[in-house]
């Protein structure tokens, strides 16, 4: 109940093209979604995020989709350029009394294509 | 306004010894969490602290602890060490009450 499944596993996408990531949950505790990009010999750079009682956030080229029946979220990233060729992260976590953690998907590794 | 910053960023250590990495957080960030990132099991929580107290851990055996000082800052310590201990090891930053993780740009472990 605690999986956050994301795909596809990998992505490559023409420039100028739009990059669609997708993500799954199952514990509906989970009230808070971040997006994140690393890039190779990098942390985990936090993109995005959004609640569950907003279906849509959009920050520049990045827009995060939220489906709140179907326990899924997205990231679409607009006019995908080459400097977006990065892993990226779906993660989810819940405020708990004893704190918080964050839930990570199993990642995406994207690249675009000139 | 200074990042998360770990250290070192590298080390090799052999199978059996013990290992400390440290982090110190973003200015005015009490939660701190670390985390292990490798590429069979992706990103995975091993624990949190806020105010000196660990109040939240992940399904790592004993061999992993930390701590966290007054200045907030965290140290967490591997001990006898495995070849499967080898990872990118992160810390991540947090305000109290507040949802949003900064990430450093980790320590990489290596057992050899």
């Amino acid at each position: 109940q605690q999986q956050v499944k994301q795909s596809p596993q990998s992505l490559i996408v023409q420039k100028g093209g739009i990059s669609i990531i997708n993500c799954a949950y199952e514990n509906t505790a989970f009230d808070y979604f971040p997006w994140y990009q690393q890039f190779p010999g990098k942390g985990p750079a936090l993109l995005i995020a959004i609640r569950p009682d907003v279906s849509e956030k959009k920050e520049g080229r990045f827009t995060i989709s939220f489906n709140k029946s179907a326990k899924q979220f997205s990231l679409h990233i607009m006019d995908s350029q080459p400097g977006d060729s990065a892993t990226y992260f779906c993660a989810a976590s819940m405020q708990e009394t004893s704190g918080s953690r964050l839930t990570f998907g199993e990642g995406t590794q994207l690249t675009v294509n000139p | 306004k200074a990042g998360v910053t770990q250290t070192p960023r590298y080390l090799i250590k052999t199978r059996g010894q013990q290992v400390t990495l440290s982090c110190s957080p973003i200015s005015g960030h009490r939660s701190v969490s670390w985390y292990q990132q490798t590429p069979g099991q992706g990103l995975q929580f091993l624990f949190e602290y806020f105010s000196e107290t660990q109040r939240n851990k992940g399904n790592f055996p004993g061999r992993f602890s930390g701590r966290q000082f007054s200045n907030s800052r965290s140290e967490m310590n591997v001990s006898t060490l495995e070849l499967g201990d080898s990872a990118l090891y992160l810390c991540a930053s947090k305000k109290g009450g507040m949802a949003e993780a900064f990430f450093g740009q980790g320590t990489r472990l290596t057992v050899v």
